[in-house]
């Protein structure tokens, strides 16, 4: 299994809403990745898990609490988010390691705030 | 900090015309080098990559890349390109040390026309 899946494709939520976004990866990673994407514009590093264990968060704001549950699996909990939180948000994995290792991408989560 | 720049939003085409994508970066250390395809409403899929050694680097599809160091350039070359090369591409950098964190260009747009 060479794939990341995330879940759901699409979500639409209210600025008082509380949702999740899920990754999962079955390739043995033990690094795992959010990004964020608005239209037209490149990918941003929003936050890195090692081993399970959150190595670096980009000044995301509050309202993005990322979670990872064990080496297979990420969460990205939303709460209280803006409009212009809208974008896609794509999870991605590699190995774990010194040098350089492989990020591979899932689809992304497509994430409209009303 | 490394940056990357990507010199055009959106490069337009003819099928089996040759097109380049250019790509400059800065960065003040060693640097990994790539570039990434994104098709509409689909994650990113790594497309080549420069680590070290030969400074030309090819794709399983056609488009091969060369790392300039003098220039601090990384192009994408295609000498003859399809309906199907239509997608965003994306230069992208990582440092030696902490290359878990990918920087990346605007982006490039390229269009094949009949």
């Amino acid at each position: 299994d060479t794939e990341v899946t995330q879940t759901p494709k699409h979500l639409v939520m209210g600025m008082t809403n509380k949702k999740s976004l899920k990754c999962e990866q079955h390739m043995g990673h033990r690094a795992m990745y959010w990004y964020k994407q608005k239209a037209k514009k490149p990918p941003e590093l929003m936050f890195v898990y090692s081993y399970e264990k959150l190595s670096i968060n980009e000044s995301v704001p509050s309202r993005f609490s990322p979670e990872c549950p064990n080496s297979s699996l990420l969460n990205l909990h939303l709460h209280a988010l803006q409009p212009e939180d809208s974008a896609l948000y794509l999870c991605a994995s590699s190995q774990e390691g010194r040098g350089y290792n492989e990020q591979f991408f899932g689809p992304g989560t497509r994430l409209t705030v009303l | 900090a490394q940056s990357v720049t990507q010199l055009d939003s959106q490069v337009p085409v003819f099928e089996e015309a040759p097109v380049e994508l250019r790509c400059n970066y800065s960065s003040s250390v060693s640097v990994y080098l790539f570039w990434y395809v994104q098709y509409p409403n689909q994650g990113l899929q790594l497309l080549l990559k420069y680590l070290s050694g030969s400074t030309l680097v090819e794709s399983i599809n056609g488009f091969e890349a060369e790392f300039n160091k003098s220039q601090t350039s990384f192009h994408l070359r295609k000498p003859s390109v399809h309906i199907s090369d239509t997608a965003e591409y994306f230069c992208a950098v990582s440092e030696y040390q902490g290359a878990q964190k990918l920087v990346f260009g605007q982006g490039t747009r390229l269009t094949i026309n009949p």
